[in-house]
């Protein structure tokens, strides 16, 4: 299984201000996502992270908001942009296994609090 | 990708009791994968199970697949503190990795 750091752990952030939340992975892997979780609910996913192209948006997250870089197959970031108290969450990072079986292996999150 | 549904939504036990829950699915799957999540960490991957095959064990864990009436279950055995935890079902149909997740079931071991 892969081995997953998210910097930070967590973090108090002020309204109107942006902060970009770093995906680290010990090996190299075809597909990373990033899920969001709010107080209280499921995860829902935010965007796939592709490798040196723009990332894949889900329903409901654009670009502006979420950037996301993915500049090798080790490591991204997802930026919060802009935030509201209402972006409060758990951000997650997530990655396929090497093998590709199609199990998804995750970081620990990133827990932010906007004030 | 689909959102499997979990039921029931919490479950509360003793530990040493067997704990069952089930996922509910709608459309035809490739397999279908289990996870836990502790408080407010990331999730930990369980057990995949492919729609070919019909029950898988893994430790304390047994997860049965019943593609025709679209489910499955996960079974803890002799369960432990430990054991406590939100679970999650993902059923995975296609090839894009892409997983949904629903709910989840809250189970609570009591020592």
């Amino acid at each position: 299984s892969a081995v997953i750091s998210q910097k930070p752990s967590r973090d108090i952030c002020q309204r109107g201000t942006s902060l970009t939340i770093q995906c680290q992975v010990d090996s190299q892997v075809t597909m990373m996502f990033w899920y969001r979780q709010q107080p209280g609910q499921s995860l829902t996913l935010i965007a796939t992270a592709n490798q040196g192209s723009e990332a894949t948006y889900e329903s409901g997250f654009v670009i502006d908001k979420f950037p996301i870089s993915r500049p090798n197959l080790t490591f991204s970031t997802l930026t919060v942009s802009n935030m509201s108290p209402e972006d409060s969450s758990i951000y997650l990072c997530s990655v396929t296994g090497v093998e590709n079986a199609g199990e998804l292996f995750f970081g620990e999150g990133s827990r932010l609090t906007v004030l | 990708s689909q959102q499997g549904e979990e039921d029931p939504q919490a479950l509360s036990i003793q530990e040493g009791e067997n704990a069952t829950m089930n996922c509910s699915y709608k459309t035809s799957i490739n397999n279908l994968q289990w996870y836990r999540q502790n408080s407010g960490r990331g999730l930990v991957h369980l057990i995949l199970i492919r729609s070919n095959e019909r029950e898988k064990h893994s430790g304390r864990l047994r997860v049965t697949l019943d593609t025709s009436k679209k489910s499955s279950s996960l079974l803890i055995t002799a369960s432990r503190a430990a054991d406590t935890a939100s679970y999650f079902c993902a059923p995975s149909g296609g090839s894009n990795y892409k997983l949904t997740f629903g709910k989840g079931t809250l189970l609570t071991v009591n020592p």
